[in-house]
């Protein structure tokens, strides 16, 4: 079946730095990939939508110039963190839209920020 | 208020048990989909119930949905330990939005 990886799965940074993560649909075209946030306990916030070749949709309340979306191509979008603190500190998860309209997950990233 | 609420949010049961979590929303939608998510890894879908349709099976899982309350149940049949994760109901936001809402999450312990 369809994978999405996500990579990497954890990471440990200091306050200040950039975090980038990488969203890959491994055999199939995703011209929509999707990017979550998720606390402890808690669902799944949509951050933003990316679309491929273009600028990502970004929800209320998530700073586009904080957390940077590239959708290069089909298969890959990428979220960097910039100047991470430590309330940066979550769960992140991307989704990748088939030709279907069916969603799959990436497995997740687990960013702490010292 | 946020759409797709699962109720109840923690449900701790015996194998072999069938658990029931229920879900409310409260917009329009076009489908409404059921995921399960591992402690600290990805959402893996279950399946999709269009707003057509009342009720849908996969193997041990049945969804129904009852669109003039809003609302949609998944019920897991004869329970397993390895069915003990987090189940997350998910909404379309309408309009043709892309965007899926995704409700709080129901945390699910079956016990060997």
């Amino acid at each position: 079946g369809a994978v999405v990886s996500q990579h990497p799965s954890w990471v440990i940074c200091k306050s200040g730095t950039s975090v980038k993560i990488e969203c890959r649909s491994l055999d199939f075209q995703a011209t929509t990939m999707f990017w979550y946030r998720q606390f402890p306990k808690q669902s799944l916030m949509l951050m933003a939508t990316s679309n491929e070749g273009s600028k990502a949709t970004y929800e209320q309340g998530v700073e586009k110039d904080k957390f940077l979306i590239n959708h290069a191509s089909l298969t890959l979008s990428t979220l960097t963190v910039t100047s991470a603190h430590p309330e940066d500190s979550s769960f992140y998860i991307c989704s990748a839209r088939s030709v279907n309209e069916k969603l799959f997950f990436g497995s997740g990233t687990q960013l702490s920020v010292l | 208020s946020q759409q797709g609420e699962e109720d109840p949010q923690a449900l701790s049961i015996q194998e072999g048990e069938n658990a029931t979590m229920n879900c409310s929303y409260k917009t329009s939608i076009n489908n409404l989909q059921w995921y399960r998510q591992n402690s600290g890894r990805g959402l893996v879908h279950l399946i999709l119930i269009r707003s057509n349709e009342r009720e849908k099976h996969s193997g041990r899982l049945r969804v129904t949905l009852d669109t003039s309350k809003k609302s949609s149940s998944l019920l897991i049949t004869a329970s397993r330990a390895a069915d003990t994760a987090s189940y997350f109901c998910a909404t379309d936001a309408g309009g043709g939005s892309e965007k899926l809402v995704f409700g709080k999450g129901m945390k699910l312990t079956v016990n060997p």
